[in-house]
């Protein structure tokens, strides 16, 4: 089963605008990452943010993690048409094993 | 290319044939994981390596499923008596010893 949920499913925006998405997940965790993934596509690994963190910046994104409220989100800045992809957060609950996906977003940038 | 790679990256067969997959890790990562991916869902997990040895198997991955990654490289997955419910992207990553995973294109299994 999946542990985290995506919010929302699905976001249509247009180019240079925010886009904002938010992954929630029910049990503790080492750390929580968010891969993109364009269709028909491997994951891309996009940032890992580790439990004792509460903020990461790179590039055009910036990831938080609330523990307390387990959740985390992920913004990117500045959007373009090329963001388009579907983008899962997943978490690790020990060092080195397993991920655990929620069912993604799906990000629609209009140029 | 220093990424993972998989083979095939399509594979189209009829029920009930075995079908075999194979994933190449980064050369120097000793962690390699098996994902299944259906259609608008997020990869689930299937088994991991450390080395050679198998540590973990989801309850996802049924008897009719078995991966192996002899000397501790390359990794196969076989599936038997494949059935239509197997058709799914499946992906493999590897890692180091506390790292991030790196995905690479997937092997998409279409099941008639």
């Amino acid at each position: 089963s999946q542990q985290g949920e995506e919010d929302p499913q699905a976001l249509s925006i247009q180019e240079g605008e925010n886009a904002t998405m938010n992954c929630s997940y029910k049990t503790s965790i080492n750390n929580l990452q968010w891969y993109r993934q364009n269709s028909g596509r491997g994951l891309v690994h996009l940032i890992l943010i580790r439990s004792n963190e509460r903020e990461k910046h790179s590039g055009r994104l910036r990831v938080t993690l609330d523990t307390s409220k387990k959740s985390s989100s992920l913004l990117i800045t500045a959007s373009r048409a090329a963001d388009t992809a579907s983008y899962f957060c997943a978490t690790e609950s020990d060092s080195g094993s397993r991920l655990t996906f929620g069912e993604g977003t799906q990000l629609t940038v209009n140029p | 290319d220093t990424g993972v790679s998989q083979n095939p990256r399509h594979k189209i067969t009829k029920r009930g044939q075995n079908v075999t997959f194979r994933c190449d890790p980064i050369s120097e990562h000793n962690r390699l994981y098996w994902y299944r991916q259906t259609l608008g869902q997020g990869p689930e997990f299937l088994t991991y390596f450390q080395n050679e040895a198998q540590l973990e198997k989801s309850r996802l991955l049924s008897d009719r499923f078995s991966a192996e990654r002899p000397k501790g490289s390359f990794s196969t997955l076989e599936i038997q008596r494949t059935e239509q419910g197997d058709s799914a992207m499946y992906l493999c990553a590897s890692s180091s010893w506390i790292d991030t995973q790196y995905f690479g294109p997937g092997t998409r299994l279409t099941v008639l």
